[in-house]
């Protein structure tokens, strides 16, 4: 079983902090994603990162997925009220039974204070 | 502009009762998933179709649970025998392609928040 450990569970910050949330597992992933969940609505994919030791710019938010196609990193800079949410990374990888699914870790929840 | 649509988006039942919860894809995805999500949690994975076989079940918790997608468009999960440990949100999601280079984009629905007494 693939799972994806993610951290910190919580984190509140004031405006115009920077932070970074890691995504870690023992398991190589063919590829990564990154959801922001707002309440009460489904999860929004904000990138996928496929190779390893790739960066990816989103404005504010910064996607790396590590060498070995194990670990991910979001980093936020300045951040702001907006950027209030539920962080999830999703492992993309053949589950084994000949069909494709998203592991999903069990979130960061940010805060942003104004 | 249709996206995912579930319904009903709030079910509470008594235990024992069965429950059966839609899921419309956007038209088009070949693929469908279904997700159970705990509050503040990540989604956790429970069955998949690509048009209208099931690729994959091994989420599904036990035989109380099954899904169809008989047309490859419209789906249902049921519930039977509903036990209070079933109450979650229910979420489904759909991509365009099953396989597509190792990465696709899942677009999911708002959930059924399914409440057992």
């Amino acid at each position: 079983t693939q799972l994806l450990e993610q951290s910190p569970q919580f984190l509140s910050i004031q405006e115009g902090e920077n932070l970074t949330v890691y995504c870690n597992s023992s398991s190589v992933f063919s590829s990564l994603q990154w959801y922001r969940q707002e309440p009460g609505e489904g999860p929004v994919l904000l990138v996928t990162v496929v190779t390893g030791g790739e960066v990816k710019k989103l404005k504010r938010l910064t996607f790396q997925f590590g060498d070995a196609r194990k670990d991910s990193s979001l980093h936020i800079t300045a951040a702001q009220p907006g950027d209030t949410g539920l962080y999830l990374c999703a492992g993309v990888g053949d589950s084994g039974a000949g069909s494709y699914q998203l592991t999903f870790g069990k979130g960061t929840k940010l805060s942003v204070i104004p | 502009g249709a996206g995912v649509s579930q319904s009903p988006r709030y079910k509470v039942t008594k235990r024992g009762q069965d429950v059966a919860l839609r899921c419309d894809p956007i038209s088009g995805h070949v693929s469908l998933y279904w997700y159970r999500q705990a509050l503040g949690q990540g989604p956790e994975f429970l069955t998949y179709f690509n048009y209208e076989a099931q690729q994959d079940k091994s989420g599904l918790p036990n035989d109380r649970f099954s899904a169809e997608r008989p047309e490859g468009s419209i789906s249902t999960l049921t519930i039977q025998r509903t036990e209070q440990r079933d109450s979650a949100m229910y979420r489904c999601a759909s991509s365009l392609v099953g396989r597509l280079a190792g990465y696709n984009e899942q677009f999911f629905g708002p959930g059924t928040r399914l409440t057992v007494l």
